[in-house]
C-alpha cells in the first residue's frame, strides 16, 4: 500500500528564519505528483505547493519550496522567511494519501 | 469563483442514528473526494467519484456509502453511527479524477459528533 510519512509531529521557528518540513512517501508509480496543504486554525485545507515528478527541477512559490529526491522518495517543504500566519498544520499528500501532519508554530 | 461548499458545518448525532453530509465542488470540478479527519490526524480517504462513478474508496466499513449527483454534487452517508465517526469530514473536489496528477480543493468541513 502507497503511505505517506512525515516524521515531525511539531516544528518551531523563529519568525524570519527558515524551516524544513520532512515527508517521505512509497508509489509504485513512475508518474505521479506530490503536494504540500496547510490548514491553519481555521481548518480550511489550501494547497501550498506542488511538484511534478518527472520534473527535476523544485518547485517553488513565493516563500515555499521543495527538495524533491525521487530515488529517495523524499518530499521536504522549506519555508523561508517565515511569518506568523505560517503557522498552521501541513499535510503531505501523494495520491488520496495524506501523512500525519507536522505542527508548525512560529515565535514572534 | 465560489470554492467547495459543505452543508452542514456541524452535527450533532446519537449512536445508531444515519447521518447525511452534503458537497457541491468547484465549478467546472468533475471529481468529489470524500475524508475523514479525526481530531490531531491526517485526513483518511473514504471514497472518490468522477463522472458519477465510484473510482476509489478508502479503507472504510459498508457503513459509509456516497453518491454523485448530475450536476457533480455529492453525498456522503454513514449508518449506524458509531462513537469513533466523530471527526471532522472534508470534501474536495479536482478538475481530473486521479489524484496522482491533480491537486484537490477542500471545502470547510462539517463537524460530526456522535454522542
Amino acid at each position: 500500500a502507497q503511505t505517506v510519512t512525515q516524521s515531525q509531529p511539531e516544528m518551531s521557528v523563529q519568525e524570519a528564519e527558515t524551516v524544513t518540513l520532512s515527508c517521505t512517501y512509497d508509489t509504485s508509480e513512475s508518474d505521479y505528483y506530490l503536494f504540500w496543504y496547510k490548514q491553519p486554525p481555521s481548518r480550511q485545507m489550501i494547497l501550498v505547493i506542488r511538484q511534478e515528478a518527472y520534473k527535476q527541477q523544485n518547485a517553488t512559490e513565493n516563500r515555499f519550496s521543495v527538495n524533491f529526491q525521487k530515488a529517495a522518495k523524499s518530499f521536504s517543504l522549506k519555508i523561508s522567511d517565515s511569518q506568523l500566519g505560517d503557522a498552521a498544520m501541513y499535510f503531505c499528500a501523494h495520491d488520496m494519501r495524506f501523512g500525519a501532519g507536522t505542527r508548525l508554530t512560529v515565535k514572534p | 469563483d465560489a470554492g467547495v461548499t459543505q452543508s452542514p458545518t456541524h452535527l450533532i448525532k446519537t449512536r445508531g442514528q444515519q447521518v447525511t453530509l452534503r458537497c457541491s465542488p468547484i465549478s467546472g470540478h468533475k471529481s468529489v473526494s470524500w475524508y475523514q479527519q479525526v481530531l490531531g490526524q491526517g485526513p483518511q480517504f473514504i471514497f472518490q467519484y468522477y463522472e458519477k462513478e465510484e473510482r476509489g474508496r478508502g479503507n472504510f466499513p459498508d457503513r459509509f456509502s456516497a453518491r454523485q449527483f448530475p450536476n457533480y454534487s455529492s453525498e456522503l452517508n454513514v449508518n449506524a453511527l458509531l462513537l469513533g465517526d466523530s471527526a471532522l469530514y472534508l470534501c474536495a473536489s479536482s478538475l481530473g479524477w486521479t489524484g496522482l496528477h491533480y491537486e484537490q480543493y477542500f471545502g470547510p468541513g462539517t463537524r460530526l459528533t456522535v454522542t
